[in-house]
């Protein structure tokens, strides 16, 4: 069965850092790979969206990338903001349904 | 802008009652998911639908059915519930058609079943 890991599960860094967020999985059959955010008690809201064809995506200060031979995908944010506080989640795409990692929670301090 | 829409952001519920989680969305998405979400165990599938009255089970459905009568609502049922049923759930859309979509998930809903 596939599974999708997360390290760290938990990050804090003060507001300025470039950060990375790390993602694997063990099925190398991708269809895509989505990062998501979610805020405490809220559900999730789809940032970037990698294609099984694609080796990276931006949106603003997101930067994710794929690499499917080794199975890791990384979400890069920089000049990270307190807003940017929440947990992240990957997902590999399974089929018609989507596999997800536990996620990591960064906290951003001003 | 898509919208995902459960009925319920907080639901409590007595042991043994049936309890109906219901979810609407608004683009005409072929695909919809039920997903409950636990602290140290992630996101696990319960049941997905890619048409109208079609239903698959996911990793967890034990105790769990669902319904999709019409091609914009999915509903899950919990038949009897039990207190490890106390959960986060979601429901997510997405286009179908094709294996490179978005996924968009509702805001959830918290049952607490006691």
């Amino acid at each position: 069965k596939q599974e999708v890991t997360q390290i760290p599960a938990a990050l804090s860094v003060p507001e300025g850092e470039n950060l990375v967020l790390n993602c694997s999985f063990t099925d190398s059959a991708i269809y895509n790979l989505q990062w998501f955010r979610q805020d405490p008690g809220k559900g999730l809201t789809s940032l970037l969206l990698i294609q099984s064809s694609q080796r990276e995506q931006t949106s603003g200060r997101l930067n994710a990338s794929l690499d499917k031979s080794s199975g890791r995908s990384t979400l890069y944010i920089a000049a990270s903001q307190p807003g940017d506080s929440a947990t992240y989640l990957c997902a590999n795409q399974a089929g018609t349904a989507l596999i997800f990692g536990k996620g990591t929670t960064l906290s951003v301090s001003s | 802008d898509v919208k995902v829409t459960q009925s319920s952001r907080y639901l409590v519920k007595r042991t043994g009652e049936k309890v109906f989680l219901e979810c609407v969305q608004d683009m005409d998405h072929e695909n919809m998911f039920w997903y409950r979400q636990d602290p140290g165990l992630g996101l696990r599938l319960i049941y997905f639908s890619y048409d109208v009255k079609m239903k698959e089970k996911g990793d967890i459905p034990e105790g769990y059915s669902v319904s999709r009568e019409k091609k914009e609502r999915f509903s899950l049922i919990l038949e009897s519930a039990s207190t490890n049923q106390t959960s986060m759930y979601l429901c997510a859309s997405s286009q179908g058609g094709s294996t490179n979509e978005k996924l968009f998930f509702g805001s959830g809903t918290q049952l607490s079943v006691l």
